[in-house]
C-alpha cells in the first residue's frame, strides 16, 4: 500500500542533543513538507522541498535542518538551537507544488519530547 | 499575509444532527482549499479539495462549499455519527505560494 511513514512514533531526547525524524513516502510524490503542531497553534510550516536536492524554509525554520537526497525521503533534524522543540511533527507529500491541485497526504506524525 | 480562521473552536452535537463547520481566509486569491480530519495523536486525512474555480465538492455525507470572493468555506456533515468525532482543519493554497496554510481547527464531538 502506498503511503507516508514517519518514525519513530514517540521520541525522547535530552536538551542540547540533535535528533533526526524520519519521513519516507512511496507515493512517487515530488514535493514533501514538514509541519509542526502545538496545542492551540494549528500546523506551522518548517521546511518544504519541491524536488530532490532542493528545499525552502517555511515560517519557523530556525533551529531545524533538512536534506532531500532521494525523492522518497525527507528527514528533519531538530538541532539544539531550537528553543522549544517539544511538539508533534507531521510530514506530508504531494505531486508538485506551485499551483498544482494535488491534495496533501500526511504521515501519522512523530511526538518529540525534550527534557 | 494569508490567515485562516475556523469557528467555532469546539462543537458538541447529538448523533443524527446535521452540522456546519466554518472556515474563513483573509486573501481571496487562493488556488485551492482542502478540508482534513485529524483523530487524536494521528496525522491528517484529506477529506475534500475544492479548486478555486469550483463552488462545492461532495463525498458521502460531507459537502464542502467555497465562496472565494467572500473568503469563506463551509463543511457540511449530514446525519452526524459518533465516529465523526475528530478535529477538522481547513487549509488554503495561495496562487503564489507552494505550501498549505492551516486554520487551527474545529474539534467536533458527536454523542450517541
Amino acid at each position: 500500500d502506498g503511503g507516508i511513514t514517519q518514525s519513530p512514533k514517540y521520541l525522547f531526547r535530552k536538551e542540547g542533543q540533535n535528533v533526526t525524524l524520519s519521513c519516507e513516502q512511496n507515493l512517487n510524490h515530488d514535493a514533501m513538507y514538514w509541519y509542526r503542531q502545538d496545542p492551540g497553534q494549528g500546523l506551522r510550516l518548517i521546511y518544504y522541498s519541491q524536488i530532490v536536492n532542493d528545499f525552502q524554509k517555511g515560517d519557523i525554520a530556525e533551529g531545524y535542518s533538512v536534506s532531500r537526497e532521494k525523492k522518497e525521503s525527507f528527514p528533519l533534524t531538530v538541532t539544539s538551537a531550537q528553543k522549544n522543540p517539544t511538539a508533534f511533527y507531521l510530514c506530508a507529500s504531494s505531486f508538485r507544488t506551485g499551483g498544482n491541485n494535488s491534495p496533501l497526504h500526511f504521515g501519522n506524525g512523530t511526538r518529540l519530547t525534550v527534557t | 499575509k494569508q490567515e485562516v480562521t475556523q469557528i467555532p473552536a469546539a462543537l458538541s452535537v447529538p448523533e443524527g444532527e446535521n452540522l456546519v463547520l466554518n472556515c474563513s481566509f483573509t486573501d481571496s486569491a487562493i488556488y485551492n482549499l482542502q478540508w482534513f480530519r485529524q483523530d487524536p495523536g494521528k496525522g491528517l486525512t484529506s477529506l475534500l479539495l475544492i479548486q478555486s474555480s469550483q463552488r462545492e465538492q461532495t463525498s458521502g455525507r460531507l459537502n464542502a462549499s467555497l465562496d472565494k470572493s467572500s473568503g469563506r468555506s463551509t463543511l457540511y456533515i449530514a446525519a452526524s455519527q459518533p465516529g465523526d468525532s475528530a478535529t477538522y482543519l481547513c487549509a488554503v493554497r495561495n496562487q503564489a505560494g507552494t505550501a498549505l496554510i492551516f486554520g487551527k481547527g474545529t474539534t467536533l464531538s458527536v454523542s450517541s
